[in-house]
Order: C-alpha cells, then structure tokens, then sequence
C-alpha cells in the first residue's frame, strides 16, 4: 500500500535559518503530494502541492519538487520565522487508493 | 464563513457515555472524511463518505459510527467512551475522491477528553 515517511522531529531552529524537512513516499501509481501545515489549536491546511514529476509547489517561502526518481519531495525554506512554528505534514493522494495518505508529522519550533 | 466546520470544539466525558460530534461543509464538496489525531500527532484516517455513502472504513472499534444525513454532514456517534478515545477528531472535505489532486480541506478539530 501507499505510505509517507518524514523526518522525525521535533525540528529546532533559530529565526532566519535554513529549513529542511525530508519526506519520501511510496505508491503504487502516480500520485499528487502535498504538504499541509498544522498551527498550534488549528485544523491542518494545505501549503503547497505538486501535481506530476519535477513540479515545484511554493507558497509563503516554502518549497518542494516532486522528485518520481528519488520518490521524494522535501520541503524547504531559506529563512523561517517564529510565525511558522507548527507541525508539517506530507501527504499523497492516489487515484486507485482513492484516499490520501498521511505522514507522521514533523513538529517545527523556530525561536527569536 | 467557515467552510469545514465542527461542534462542540471541546468535549470532556465520563467513560462509558455516548457523544456525538459533528461536522458541516459549505464547499460543495461530494467527500467526507473523520480523522483521530493522538497526542504524538499522528494522524489517522477513520471513515471517509462520498455522496453519503460509506467508502472508507479503517479499522475503527464499531463503538464509532458516522452517519451521513446528506452530503454537506458527517457526523460521528461514539458509543462506551474508553480513555483512549480522547484524543482530536479532525473532519475534512473534498472534491471527488476518486481524483488524484484533490487538497482536502480540515475543520478546527473538537477535543475529546475521556475522564
């Protein structure tokens, strides 16, 4: 079956430094990925998404590729703020499973 | 205006009571879904409903049951609430399921908390 693997947090970093959070996927077609992001005492809204091989989402100074080689789409960000604290989730959605699969979630503290 | 959401936010309960939560969608979206969140924030699906009918059901106690009065409603009813029950109930919307790039729209959550 489909599955999302992240990188365990929690994630700790200063204001303006460099974001990493890796996320591989598994999947038996060919699947959208997306990652959602979850505020402290929110519900989960989506960041960003990619659609097929080498699309790039981007919102808000985040990024992703969607990278069928390495199944991966790891998302990035050149300078965090305290603002984006919270908890990041990679997802995909499968035409046959017809459902989308959840990662862990990796929490982010970004500190001043 | 809200697009997905949910009642009550908070719910504390004894063991062994019955609650329901519900949730409502004004996007027009055809599918529904019902998510646990734990206190790791994993989270899992537990039901999902297209067009009011049940295509999705996790391996779920059947002390749940969602009920889908029509497509812009699911609502869970919990039956014998356990301790482990509480945790966050997530409640989504989408498009058509079948799509593959459908983004999946969340409620704000209703935290369950079983004394």
């Amino acid at each position: 079956g489909d599955s999302v693997t992240q990188m365990e947090g929690p994630v700790t970093l200063s204001e303006e430094a460099f974001l990493t959070i890796n996320c591989t996927y598994t999947a038996t077609g060919y699947p959208s990925l997306f990652w959602y992001v979850q505020y402290p005492g929110e519900g989960l809204q989506l960041l960003l998404k990619a659609t097929k091989a080498d699309d790039k989402g981007s919102n808000k100074g985040f990024e992703a590729t969607y990278r069928k080689e390495t199944t991966s789409f790891h998302l990035e960000k050149g300078s965090v703020q305290v603002s984006d604290s919270a908890v990041y989730f990679c997802a995909l959605s499968d035409r046959n499973a017809g459902k989308s699969t959840f990662g862990d979630g990796t929490t982010l503290t970004v500190k001043p | 205006d809200t697009a997905v959401s949910q009642t009550p936010k908070y719910l504390v309960t004894q063991m062994g009571n019955d609650k329901s939560i519900k949730c409502e969608q004004n996007l027009g979206h055809d599918t529904m879904y019902w998510y646990k969140q734990d206190s790791k924030k994993f989270l899992k699906i537990m039901f999902s409903y297209n067009n009011k009918e049940l295509i999705i059901n996790e391996t779920v106690p059947n002390r749940f049951s969602p009920k889908s009065p029509d497509k812009a409603h699911l609502n869970l009813h919990i039956n014998s609430l356990e301790l482990g029950d509480s945790a966050v109930y997530f409640c989504a919307s989408s498009p058509l399921a079948g799509l593959a790039n459908v983004t999946q729209y969340f409620g704000p959550g209703t935290r369950l908390l079983v004394l």
